[in-house]
């Protein structure tokens, strides 16, 4: 049930861009996204459904491929406070009820350097 | 606001006691989960509850108890606690909505095993 993030980690420098992919085997209803500093709570980014596309925040947007099962978080011109761990949770449509239930991948771990 | 509200923040537990992490939210939310989370594992679903009185597993729930008798309150209970449950345990809520719906965090529980 849990989703593939790739890459595990990325380092950039400040303005630079970067693509946190997630990939699940199941059909999917909706992906989110969320980003955790060391020693903190997730704090959420964005929702994307099926047949849409959400942009939650400045200078970071998502995609969400139905087909593929697959989405991916664009980060452009990185700023240091965007440092920290990116998570996505999907929650799948399955038969019977996944009301609400997210399944998170492992995260990827993002370094912003100025 | 409260929002979603952890306690105790930090426990150190001996092999084979018990305890219950409380957690609860104020903001009338309908889905409340609770995750552990380990280095290198992402969040893991433990179980989840769509409603007082109906609780349900999610990924890793053995070891773990729950119940939710109030719409507000989801406690977690280990009821002979090992070291392979030493980890940070999240607890969130959300409103019930298929796939548009954030999950808001809580601060965490830090519980270490000996």
């Amino acid at each position: 049930q849990q989703p593939v993030q790739s890459p595990q980690a990325v380092i950039l420098r400040e303005g630079e861009d970067a693509v946190i992919n997630c990939s699940s085997s199941k059909a999917l209803y909706s992906v989110h996204w969320y980003r955790q500093k060391h020693g903190e709570a997730p704090v959420f980014l964005m929702i994307l459904l099926k047949g849409g596309e959400q942009k939650g925040h400045e200078k970071i947007s998502a995609s969400f491929n139905e087909k593929k099962q697959q989405s991916s978080l664009y980060l452009t011109a990185s700023q240091l406070s965007y440092s920290g761990t990116y998570f996505c949770g999907t929650e799948t449509s399955s038969r019977g009820s996944t009301l609400g239930r997210l399944y998170f991948g492992r995260g990827t771990q993002l370094t912003v350097w100025p | 606001n409260a929002g979603v509200t952890q306690t105790p923040k930090f426990q150190v537990l001996k092999t084979g006691q018990s305890m219950t992490l409380q957690c609860a939210q104020d903001m009338n939310h309908e889905y409340m989960s609770w995750y552990r989370q380990d280095p290198g594992m992402g969040l893991r679903l433990i179980h989840y509850s769509v409603g007082a009185g109906i609780t349900d597993q999610g990924e890793v729930p053995n070891g773990y108890n729950v119940s939710r008798s109030t719409t507000e309150d989801f406690p977690l209970r280990l009821l002979s606690a090992a070291p392979s449950q030493t980890s940070v345990y999240f607890c969130a809520s959300g409103r019930l909505a298929q796939g548009n719906q954030p999950q808001h965090f809580g601060d965490g529980t830090r519980l270490s095993i000996l």
